[in-house]
């Protein structure tokens, strides 16, 4: 069965200290992962995805096909970077999506 | 071009009473989906569409009903609503066409007492 995971509930730091957004995944294909991100009770926006290998805001995400992790990281957090990020793996078929339960990050100054 | 629409952005109901969410989007998606946002669990999918006139069943989709009639809408029902479906319901719409992501509307804050 598909399963992504997200350990942390809620992740802070400091202002300009590296963020790891840790995301591990079960999945039996080739798989497509994704983080969205959610400020404030706002809707989900996409952050990045595996396939584009860009960075986002500073954001960066690397799939690791061997150890089923697509951790998102960040060298220097700002507290614009505040946010509930969820970290979501596209099934097989009609591309549905298997979100994890979702990682609070809170950056103090 | 207004993405994904969702009305009404709040509401509160008294068990047992029903009601329809409306999901809009002008950007002609095939797929459209309804998820749940509850504390804890993440978002949990509810129904889905591939299409006009088919629905699917997602995670969680006991005590909703959906119709997709026109491309563009998608609504979701609650025929006798229950405090366990208290929520934040996100609407979301994707292109057919390559590895797209999934667009979000605003959400729909319920209460149910």
């Amino acid at each position: 069965a598909q399963r992504v995971t997200q350990p942390e509930k809620l992740l802070s730091v400091f202002k300009g200290a590296p963020v790891e957004l840790k995301c591990n995944y079960s999945y039996s294909g080739s798989p497509e992962l994704f983080w969205y991100v959610q400020y404030s009770r706002q809707r989900l926006q996409l952050l990045l995805r595996h396939i584009s290998r860009e960075s986002i805001k500073g954001f960066t995400a690397d799939l690791n096909k061997g150890e089923t992790s697509f951790h998102l990281k960040k060298p220097f957090a700002q507290e614009e970077d505040s946010a509930m990020y969820y970290c979501a793996l596209r099934n097989s078929g009609y591309s549905t999506l298997t979100f994890g339960k979702g990682t609070m990050l809170l950056v103090s100054p | 071009n207004a993405g994904v629409t969702q009305t009404p952005k709040f509401r509160v109901l008294k068990t047992g009473q029903s009601m329809t969410l409306l999901c809009a989007q002008d950007m002609n998606h095939e797929y459209m989906y309804w998820y749940r946002q509850d504390p804890g669990m993440g978002l949990r999918l509810i129904h889905y569409s591939v299409g006009e006139g088919t629905t699917a069943k997602g995670e969680v989709p006991d005590g909703y009903n959906v119709s997709r009639l026109k491309k563009q809408n998608f609504l979701l029902g609650l025929e006798s609503a229950a405090p366990s479906q208290t929520s934040v319901y996100f609407c979301a719409s994707r292109t057919d066409r390559g590895n797209q992501p999934q667009h979000f509307g605003d959400g729909t804050r319920l209460s149910i007492l």
